[in-house]
């Protein structure tokens, strides 16, 4: 059975810094990994997504990082700023077409101005 | 486009009573799924749907139940309201024909407090 693990639980960093969240699961025979921002009181929201077949992804200062054979995921925030003040949650696809989605605990992360 | 909206955004229940949380998206999308969301516990899957009537259950099914008889809409029903029951709920939907290649997209929640 898929577990999904986020470390740390929360985060607090001055703004301007570059940060790293982890994601670590425990079957390597994942369809895709996601990451997903949550702002309070709000939905998600997908910022990333990696395919089986990918090492990694990038979006604008987002690059999130999949290496199935350590069972990780990484999701790299350059140059933060208080608006990346959220909920990051990771979740991973164990497989097949139905692409349900087994859930992390989430990171909170402040960005102090 | 509005996307996925869910219906009621907040609700009280006592603990007995019954209940439908509406889903709604109108981008065409096969697939639809609902999710409890609660502290500590992340967001766990309660019930799922691969098509118009169609309906699949998710990792926390019992107590509920869900129904898709139209493409756009996805219900989840609670018969009799149970203070565990408390939690905020997710609906999602996805195109369903891109394989690995594409993510789910989220409504805003419904917010539930059985007492």
């Amino acid at each position: 059975k898929q577990e999904v693990t986020q470390i740390p639980a929360a985060l607090s960093v001055p703004e301007g810094e570059n940060l790293v969240l982890n994601c670590s699961f425990t079957d390597s025979a994942i369809y895709n990994l996601q990451w997903f921002r949550q702002d309070p009181g709000k939905g998600l929201t997908s910022l990333l997504l990696i395919q089986s077949s990918q090492r990694e992804q990038t979006s604008g200062r987002l690059n999130a990082s999949l290496d199935k054979s350590s069972g990780r995921s990484t999701l790299y925030i350059a140059a933060s700023q208080p608006g990346d003040s959220a909920t990051y949650l990771c979740a991973g696809a164990p497989g097949g077409a139905t692409n349900k989605l087994i859930f992390g605990t989430g990171t909170l992360l402040a960005v102090q101005p | 486009n509005a996307g996925v909206t869910q219906t009621p955004k907040f609700r009280v229940l006592k603990t007995g009573q019954s209940m439908t949380l509406l889903c709604a998206q109108d981008m065409n999308h096969e697939y639809m799924y609902w999710y409890r969301q609660d502290p500590g516990m992340g967001l766990r899957l309660i019930h799922y749907s691969v098509g118009e009537g169609t309906t699949a259950k998710g990792e926390v099914p019992d107590g509920y139940n869900v129904s898709r008889l139209k493409k756009q809409n996805f219900l989840l029903g609670l018969e009799s309201a149970a203070p565990s029951q408390t939690s905020v709920y997710f609906c999602a939907s996805r195109p369903g024909l891109a394989g690995e290649k594409e993510t789910q997209y989220f409504g805003p929640g419904t917010r539930l407090l059985v007492l």
